[in-house]
């Protein structure tokens, strides 16, 4: 079966300090993987994105992941967090299969990020 | 501008109250999903579709309905809705695959 798992529901940093969301995988085969932002009450926001190539990436609002393929994670962090990041965020994978398992796009269920100043 | 809407926004019906839920794209994305979130369980997948035509299953069907004449609509249907549909619910699209997820607005709905 492919699960997302975000170990922490929530997360705690103080503003300024390096800050990490966790999500590891199990999917068959080597998945695409996403971030999501959820600000409070608004939709869903991509972040970044892993398809292929360089196990470390760049996205939107200074935030980058480094997938492992060995561990199966694909961590989101952050050099210096803002007040202004806290949110609710989403891991996601998208099997890369045939068949049923080609449009789906299974989420974690989401870390609370909070930045105090 | 490229985005996904959905009506109505809010909506509060009673048990057994056929409703839905409509869900509209402008990018000509393939696929499209409607995701319910709930707390402590995050986003589950209702159903998807990868074409005209074309849809499946989810984590979560049943209850449900879906149909996707067009490729830049997919409605979600609830013929008897309960209680325990209450929720806030997401239509989605993507061009394929590896592409990003675009998210609509969100729709929360309260069956009483």
């Amino acid at each position: 079966a492919q699960s997302v798992a975000q170990p922490e529901d929530q997360v705690n940093v103080a503003e300024g300090n390096p800050l990490t969301v966790k999500c590891t995988y199990s999917v068959s085969g080597n998945p695409y993987l996403f971030w999501y932002v959820q600000y409070p009450n608004r939709g869903l926001q991509f972040l970044l994105k892993y398809i292929t190539g360089d196990n470390l990436v760049k996205g939107s609002y200074g935030f980058e992941a480094e997938f492992n393929k060995s561990q199966t994670s694909f961590h989101l962090k952050k050099p210096s967090a803002l007040v202004s990041d806290s949110a609710l965020y989403f891991c996601a994978v998208s099997p890369l299969g045939r068949g049923s398992t080609l449009g789906r796009l299974y989420f974690g269920r989401g870390t609370q990020l909070t930045v105090w100043p | 501008e490229a985005q996904v809407t959905q009506n109505p926004r809010y909506l509060i019906t009673v048990t057994g109250k056929k409703l839905t839920v409509t869900c509209s794209q402008n990018m000509n994305h393939e696929y499209m999903s409607w995701y319910r979130q709930d707390p402590g369980l995050g986003l589950r997948q209702i159903y998807y579709s990868m074409n005209v035509e074309v849809t499946d299953k989810g984590d979560v069907p049943e209850g449900y309905k879906v149909s996707r004449k067009e490729k830049r609509n997919f409605p979600l249907i609830l013929e008897s809705p309960s209680p325990n549909q209450t929720s806030l619910y997401f239509c989605a699209s993507r061009a394929g695959q590896f592409y990003e997820q675009y998210f609509g607005p969100g729709t929360r709905l309260t069956v009483t």
